[in-house]
């Protein structure tokens, strides 16, 4: 089953313009990762935030975390055609000395050019 | 420094055929996971491994099996396919073991399809 919910699941945005996606999770964790997949292709690390983290910054990406509300956003701001993918939340869980990455269901955005 | 390597990239075969996945981490990541992408189920968790060990085991049936080497590099076997098997497969590797406390670095997968 998906720890991660992304929200929506797609989005389509003109060029420049900002785009945000949402995550919700059910269980605790220990991080939260963002990832990036083009079409067919392998996922890329976008970022990761930590659980004693609220916001964290990297180039045109910003992440939030909200550990009561058990959700995350990412928001890409200054959209570009190449931002085209889709993204994936993916929390840790530790369980014993194992721990898992689980992935959202992802969200398709699409950039106009 | 190269990527992870995963062959092959594409391959077909028929119901009841097995298949073997390979995967080649980064040097000197100890730690392969395995991960099915299909369009239904999303990105599942199918194994990882580190220094030869399986420390971490999806919910797939036992026709899904995998190992490492002493090189870290791994293989994934599917035995009996199911036309649900078609998928991509995706390998990551990373530093430590359970990793996740840092990033993953992907494949480009296996795009097994099951006639």
């Amino acid at each position: 089953s998906q720890q991660g919910e992304e929200d929506p699941q797609a989005l389509s945005i003109q060029e420049g313009e900002n785009a945000t996606m949402n995550c919700s999770y059910k269980t605790s964790i220990n991080n939260l990762q963002w990832y990036r997949q083009n079409s067919g292709r392998g996922l890329v690390h976008l970022i990761l935030i930590r659980s004693n983290e609220r916001e964290k910054h990297s180039g045109r990406l910003r992440v939030t975390l909200d550990t009561s509300k058990k959700s995350s956003s990412l928001l890409i701001t200054a959209s570009r055609a190449a931002d085209t993918a889709s993204y994936f939340c993916a929390t840790v869980i530790s369980s014993g000395s194992a721990r898992q990455l689980t992935f959202g269901s992802g969200t398709q955005l699409t950039v106009l050019p | 420094k190269a990527g992870v390597t995963q062959t092959p990239r594409y391959l077909i075969k028929t119901r009841g055929q097995q298949v073997t996945l390979s995967c080649s981490p980064i040097s000197g990541h100890r730690s392969v996971s395995w991960y099915q992408q299909t369009p239904g189920q999303g990105l599942q968790f199918l194994f990882e491994y580190f220094s030869e060990t399986q420390r971490n085991k999806g919910n797939f049936p036992g026709r899904f099996s995998g190992r490492q080497f002493s090189n870290s590099r791994s293989e994934m076997n599917v035995s009996t396919l199911e036309l649900g098997d078609s998928a991509l497969y995706l390998c990551a590797s990373s530093w430590t073991s359970g990793s996740p406390a840092g990033e993953l670095f992907f494949g480009e997968g296996s795009r097994l399809t099951v006639l």
